[in-house]
């Protein structure tokens, strides 16, 4: 099966850049997703890494390390409006059905 | 485009009821799935479907039904409602095979039953 590890609640001050860290164990590794859920709010994708390196998407940016099982979220000029829950994910089996980590809770302090 | 659409919103549904939770996206996806929700965790997938006519069990299947008639709708039964199945529901899809990275969510069904 697959499992992943994220810290359950990360805590920046606005304007800091933060990084949230995703290990993984699964069974035919495609990539790496990256999702965001505000409170009450449905989760929305933020981006995906197939190949190791960086992919940088404004003020996003997703690291994977395919030798390492490891991924990570980095946000960048933190606004109150980054304060969500943040999930990795990974596609797996013939239909690549996702499978999420348990997420991280990001608080941005003023 | 109204994207993936969940109804009802909210319900509350006593023990040994039944139901069914709609959802329906105008994206043409292949892909569709359930998954549910509970305090501080993630997403757990109930069942998914890669196309009409196709469903298969995810992690949490017991206790739930599905059918895929046509391509838009993805409709998932609850057989006789019980308290652990209080829970957020959404309902997702994708375009299918190496893109089903990227899922479309509706804003989700906040069940409890009690």
């Amino acid at each position: 099966g697959q499992s992943l590890e994220q810290p359950s609640e990360v805590t920046a001050v606005e304007g800091a850049i933060v990084q949230i860290n995703c290990t993984y164990q699964t069974s035919g590794f495609y990539g790496l997703s990256w999702y965001q859920q505000h409170d009450g709010g449905a989760p929305t994708f933020l981006s995906y890494n197939a190949l190791d390196g960086l992919e940088e998407t404004g003020r996003f940016s997703s690291f994977l390390s395919r030798s390492d099982s490891y991924g990570y979220l980095l946000l960048q000029e933190l606004q109150m409006k980054d304060s969500a829950s943040y999930f990795c994910a990974v596609p797996s089996g013939s239909a690549r059905q996702l499978t999420f980590g348990s997420g991280t809770q990001l608080t941005v302090l003023p | 485009n109204a994207g993936v659409t969940q109804t009802p919103k909210f319900q509350v549904l006593k023990t040994g009821q039944s139901m069914t939770l709609q959802c329906a996206q105008d994206m043409n996806h292949e892909y569709m799935s359930w998954y549910r929700q509970d305090p501080g965790m993630g997403l757990r997938l109930i069942h998914y479907s890669v196309g009409a006519g196709i469903t298969d069990q995810g992690e949490v299947p017991n206790g739930y039904n599905v059918s895929r008639s046509t391509t838009e709708d993805f409709p998932l039964r609850l057989l006789s409602a019980a308290p652990s199945q209080t829970s957020v529901y959404f309902c997702a899809s994708s375009v299918q095979g190496a893109r089903s990275y990227e899922q479309y969510f509706g804003p989700g069904t906040r069940l409890t039953v009690t």
